[in-house]
């Protein structure tokens, strides 16, 4: 199975900060890397497909880049309603494994 | 719009059965990819399962579920199942079933709202 590691866990920023969180898949996985945000009590959302193609309706402060097995997540202008929990997901080979998780707090 | 509505979670006793379903609308089911992902209690999403959107309807599972849980679909009736058999404790989670991208790549860009399965005694 491709293992995914998120960093940070957890992080407190300010509503306006950048914010970068970063994903490392144990293999090469295609750019088959997705971005899901998720608030509490909700299903994730689907944010990036494809390392960095941005859904429709996503803010354009949400950007996404990297390749092969390292990829980043990075959030420009922090807005409140930004403060969620943030998982990216591998889907080049079953099962589609997801990471911990980094949860996106108010400082 | 695209809507997912699952059903059919509820509490079961430890080696029972139960079978999950979700009913699409708002786009083609049959042309989509279709998948199973859970969340156990303060965990991060587990993916599940998939099935394809064709006739063949080909199925791949995770370890956790290859044996017990079965997916399947009724593109007729535009719905999505998971047969869960031999239930442990450590299947308790939010089931939600999503749709695979279009182009089949595997993202997930619509979810359902879940629904609750809680295996005790």
């Amino acid at each position: 199975d491709i293992q995914m590691t998120q960093s940070p866990s957890s992080l407190s920023a300010s509503v306006g900060d950048r914010v970068t969180i970063t994903c490392r898949a144990s293999q090469a996985t295609n750019n088959n890397l997705n971005w899901y945000q998720q608030k509490p009590g909700k299903a994730p959302k689907l944010l990036m497909s494809a390392a960095s193609s941005l859904q429709s309706g996503v803010p354009s402060r949400f950007t996404g880049s990297g390749s092969g097995r390292d990829f980043t997540l990075t959030i420009n202008s922090l807005q409140p309603e930004d403060f969620a929990t943030y998982y990216c997901q591998q889907s080049y080979r079953t099962p589609h494994t997801f990471g911990q998780g980094t949860k996106v707090e108010i400082k | 719009q695209v809507q997912l509505v699952e059903s059919g979670g509820a509490l079961v006793k430890p080696g029972g059965s139960l079978t999950l379903s979700c009913e699409a609308s708002g786009f083609n089911f049959s042309d989509y990819f279709m998948h199973w992902i859970r969340q156990a209690p303060g965990k991060g999403p587990e993916w599940i399962s998939y099935i394809s959107k064709s006739y063949t309807k080909y199925a791949a599972y995770a370890d956790s579920a290859r044996g017990r849980f079965v997916i399947s679909r009724d593109n007729a009736q535009n719905s999505l199942y998971l047969q869960m058999n031999s239930l442990r404790a450590e299947d308790t989670a939010v089931y939600y079933c999503a749709r695979g991208d279009y182009y089949g790549a595997g993202s997930l860009d619509y979810w359902g709202q879940g629904t609750l399965v809680t295996v005790s005694s």
